[in-house]
């Protein structure tokens, strides 16, 4: 069975640090994965997305992840975070053009 | 481009009441559209796949008879939340695809329904 794991709930980092959000994937097909962000009482924001080619994929707002097939990973970084980036992040497996989710990870950015 | 919204975005309503919820895709046509239900501090949970045209389908767990869902054209898909309970209480997403980008979705504003 497919399956997206996060491991951290909830990542606390100081403004202007780097850093990285660990997802996990579980799949026995071909993978194309997704990283999300909630805003409080949002919808979600697609982040980038890895569906083929290169391993490094490039997003919006500075974000960046890359896909690691031997490690089943697709961790996202950011090397300079901001305030406007505390919010909820979710990773996700498309499995069958349906979404599986993470639980989500909540980065809190502290001044 | 690929702009999704959902209307009404919160909505109360006495126990025993329906509730209609509205998924419009804006600047494209959507050809499958996704009902999630997520609760405070977490995931999203797929409810159900609507396909223009067609009956929905449901996840295990979920009552068919309890959420109604209607794709009744390309730019609009409703989710009805019949006879509320306070169990059904939740922030409900939707999300669109359409005909071309077959792997993403587009995700709308959400509803926050809060029945009483």
């Amino acid at each position: 069975a497919q399956s997206v794991t996060q491991l951290d709930s909830q990542v606390p980092v100081f403004e202007e640090a780097p850093v990285e959000l660990r997802c996990n994937y579980s799949s026995s097909v071909s993978v194309y994965l997704f990283w999300y962000v909630q805003y409080p009482n949002q919808g979600l924001q697609l982040l980038l997305k890895y569906l083929s080619g290169s391993t490094l994929v490039k997003g919006i707002n500075g974000f960046e992840a890359e896909f690691n097939k031997s490690q089943t990973s697709f961790h996202l970084r950011k090397p300079s975070v901001h305030i406007s980036d505390t919010a909820e992040y979710f990773c996700a497996l498309d499995s069958s053009y349906k979404l599986i989710f993470g639980s989500g990870t909540r980065l809190l950015v502290r001044p | 481009g690929a702009v999704v919204s959902q209307h009404p975005s919160r909505v109360i309503c006495k126990s025993g009441t329906s509730v209609k919820i509205e998924c419009r895709s804006l600047d494209f046509q959507a050809t499958t559209m996704f009902w999630y239900r997520q609760f405070p501090k977490q995931s999203l949970m797929l409810m159900a796949t609507s396909n223009e045209g067609s009956k929905a389908t449901y996840e295990q767990g979920v009552e068919k008879d309890k959420f109604l869902i209607n794709h009744a054209s390309l730019t609009l898909s409703t989710l009805t939340v019949t006879s509320a309970h306070p169990e059904d209480s939740s922030f409900y997403i939707c999300s669109a695809k359409g005909q071309v980008a077959l792997r993403e979705q587009y995700f709308g504003p959400g509803t926050r329904l809060t029945v009483t």
